[in-house]
């Protein structure tokens, strides 16, 4: 099992609509978690980070943790054809004090 | 500022050449890294410096070294590149271990022949 998990996609979603984004972790002492977007060449940039269980809103990005379920979310909300990318979730490696993560979810957002 | 900045850009070696990637951040953080993004693999830890005058062996640390010069810059050393070492690498920083974040630089995309 891998460390951290994603569904490589592609996710479609229309413009306007809501975008899902999934990760699951095995580690369960983990404690903090990323999302990263990397658009097609570039560097990961950091959308936002999440600590506690529950929901964190900015802007249009929510973070939803469940530490008893083992998985993170990504929401984004009126999707635009810029949010189109690669979504990369990161996870807090409790052993070792180091970020593990997936191999990211591709998001396609049609006009 | 500038962030994290990564040198060269693009590199293409030989087998059996080397090089050095350099890497320096103008944040004040303590804590750098390098990864490996290949594709289908995602990113992967090769070193990283927790503080000044420290480093340690991440996920994939065979075939380079890496230097903590000072603070600011933090280098990775590959003595006798091999195709498998083909990749795009990135250099991070963070303000510490633990809970914090970390940035990343631009990328170096590296080929061997």
């Amino acid at each position: 099992q891998k460390e951290v998990e994603q569904n490589s996609g592609p996710l479609s979603v229309p413009e306007g609509a809501i975008a899902s984004l999934n990760c699951t972790y095995s580690d369960r002492g983990s404690q903090s978690f990323f999302w990263y977007r990397q658009y097609s060449g570039k560097s990961p940039e950091l959308i936002m980070f999440i600590y506690s269980n529950g929901d964190k809103e900015d802007g249009r990005f929510t973070a939803q943790l469940n530490k008893a379920s083992q998985y993170v979310s990504l929401l984004i909300r009126d999707s635009q054809p810029s949010d189109s990318a690669t979504y990369l979730c990161a996870v807090r490696n409790t052993g070792f004090q180091k970020l593990v993560f997936g191999t990211g979810t591709r998001l396609l957002v049609s006009p | 500022n500038a962030g994290v900045t990564q040198t060269p850009k693009f590199q293409v070696l030989k087998t059996g050449q080397s090089m050095t990637l350099q890497c320096a951040q103008d944040m004040n953080h303590n804590s750098m890294y390098w990864y490996r993004q290949d594709p289908g693999m995602g990113l992967r830890l090769i070193y990283y410096s927790a503080s000044e005058g420290t480093t340690d062996k991440g996920e994939v640390p065979n075939g380079y070294n890496v230097s903590r010069l000072n603070k600011r810059e933090f280098s990775l050393r590959l003595e006798s590149a091999a195709p498998s070492q083909t990749s795009v690498y990135f250099c991070a920083s963070s303000v510490g271990q633990g809970l914090y974040e970390q940035y990343f630089g631009p990328g170096t995309r590296l080929t061997v022949t």
